[in-house]
């Protein structure tokens, strides 16, 4: 059974491109939840979401950023027009009743340069 | 605003000694704490807290959350370099997780 898998694990962007991060949930998982961490800083929520349902945006970006769990497929994350402040390590975690207790991925290192 | 506070920011010790790493909160709405290990990946699950004053362990590791104090401990007894690792404590309000900003754990032979 394999954990939460999120790919690329890194990625480099130049100032202006778009980003696009990948999460697979563990195998029966439908909750899906994206977070941030910022050099030095705890993990920050962005978006929880169901498959083809986005539940509670409240911690993303009003511009630029957008997230989708489709019926088939994997979750992603999607930055456009990155800058450097969007450097970070992104982290999805999946859970089978959307409680807390979630599976965290690797995460995918963005380095906007 | 909610807030988690974990202290010490970061810790240094030796092999075999106990530590005690803390996490208190102001958080609305409150249904459980988390204690996660991360070491350079994904943050691992340590424990999830809900009701005061039962400790829950795992091997050398044991925590205990106090609600009306609010706030948890997490002890690790007998520490090996293994430990070493950022230990994050998370809240869960609602549907998200609201963490600290983590505890640097370092643990030399």
């Amino acid at each position: 059974n394999a954990g939460v898998m999120q790919n690329p694990r890194h990625l480099v962007r130049r100032r202006g491109q778009e980003a696009r991060l990948r999460c697979s949930p563990m195998k029966g998982h439908s909750h899906v939840y994206w977070y941030r961490q910022l050099p030095e800083e705890g993990l920050k929520f962005m978006v929880y979401l169901q498959k083809e349902n986005i539940i509670d945006e409240s911690g993303m970006p009003k511009e630029r950023f957008s997230a989708e769990f489709p019926k088939e497929g994997p979750s992603i994350l999607r930055i456009q027009q990155v800058v450097r402040g969007d450097s970070a390590a992104y982290f999805c975690a999946s859970s089978p009743q959307g409680r807390a207790e979630a599976f965290f991925g690797q995460g995918t290192r963005l380095t906007v340069v | 605003e909610d807030k988690v506070v974990q202290s010490p920011l970061s810790l240094v010790v030796h092999e075999g000694d106990t530590v005690t790493l803390n996490c208190s909160y102001e958080v609305t709405n409150f249904r459980s704490l988390l204690w996660y290990k991360q070491e350079k990946k994904a943050p691992t699950f340590l424990f999830m807290l809900t009701s005061s004053g039962i400790e829950k362990k795992s091997g050398r590791l044991s925590s205990i959350l106090d609600k009306k104090e609010l706030f948890s401990i997490l002890n690790i007894t007998a520490t090996q370099t293994g430990d070493s690792a950022v230990y994050l404590c998370a809240v869960e309000k609602g549907d998200k997780l609201i963490f600290g900003t983590g505890t640097r754990l370092q643990v030399f032979p």
